[in-house]
């Protein structure tokens, strides 16, 4: 089955700091990546659509300056969350879209901590 | 806008036990219907993908139904076991201008006792 990586894994950084976050499609092209943020205890909430060679969009209330999203390739996204603060602190997991039936594999989760 | 609800949001069960984890949605021109697992800090696990033109899907001892005029999903886990706890996760992927984005229910936290 298709895989998803990232990482890293867990950081911890602290507060003002910026961080940076890998997705990578290992077997297969992915055109579309999205990035979610999970609080303790709550579902999986979108931040922001990524395509390919294009700029990312972003969901309601969702601060693109603050969480940079790049898809350079059709196999690398990277979010970067930017002066980082304690509220910032959140569970971060990224998917990549097959095509069709526009599938979603998803990566194992950043655990972000800032402190 | 696509909402999803999940019920229970937490069911216990023993060994053994059939069970039956329901998802129902708001927007019925949906593209697909997935289930996922999650464990406790980690990722998703994708279980089974309906496509809209079908009507179920079956992996082994899960066998997910989509009923789309209901606004309806079901997962149905035969032979519980201690493994199968972990959160259950179904979301509605539309299709065209939402660019098939998924909208997730939040979930069904399911423990099997041994």
């Amino acid at each position: 089955g298709a895989v998803v990586s990232q990482h890293p894994s867990w950081v911890i950084c602290k507060s003002g700091t910026s961080v940076k976050i890998e997705c990578r499609s290992l077997d297969f092209q992915a055109t579309t990546m999205f990035w979610y943020r999970q609080f303790p205890k709550q579902s999986l909430m979108l931040m922001a659509t990524s395509n390919e060679g294009s700029k990312a969009t972003y969901e309601q209330g969702v601060e693109k300056d603050k969480f940079l999203i790049n898809h350079a390739s059709l196999t690398l996204s990277t979010l970067t969350v930017t002066s980082a603060h304690p509220e910032d602190s959140s569970f971060y997991i990224c998917s990549a879209r097959a095509r069709v039936p526009y599938e979603q594999y998803f990566g194992p989760g950043t655990r972000l901590t800032v402190t | 806008k696509q909402e999803v609800t999940q019920i229970p949001a937490a069911l216990s069960v023993p060994e053994g036990e059939n069970l039956v984890l329901n998802c129902s949605f708001t927007d019925s021109a949906i593209y697909n219907l997935q289930w996922f697992r999650q464990d406790p800090g980690k990722g998703l696990t994708s279980l089974l993908l309906i496509q809209s033109s079908q009507r179920e899907q079956t992996s082994g001892r899960l066998n997910a139904s989509l009923d789309k005029s209901s606004g309806r999903s079901t997962l149905y886990i035969a032979a519980s076991q201690p493994g199968d706890s972990a959160t259950y996760l179904c979301a509605g992927q539309n299709s065209g201008g939402s660019n098939y984005k998924l909208t997730f229910g939040k979930g069904t936290l399911l423990t099997v006792n041994p």
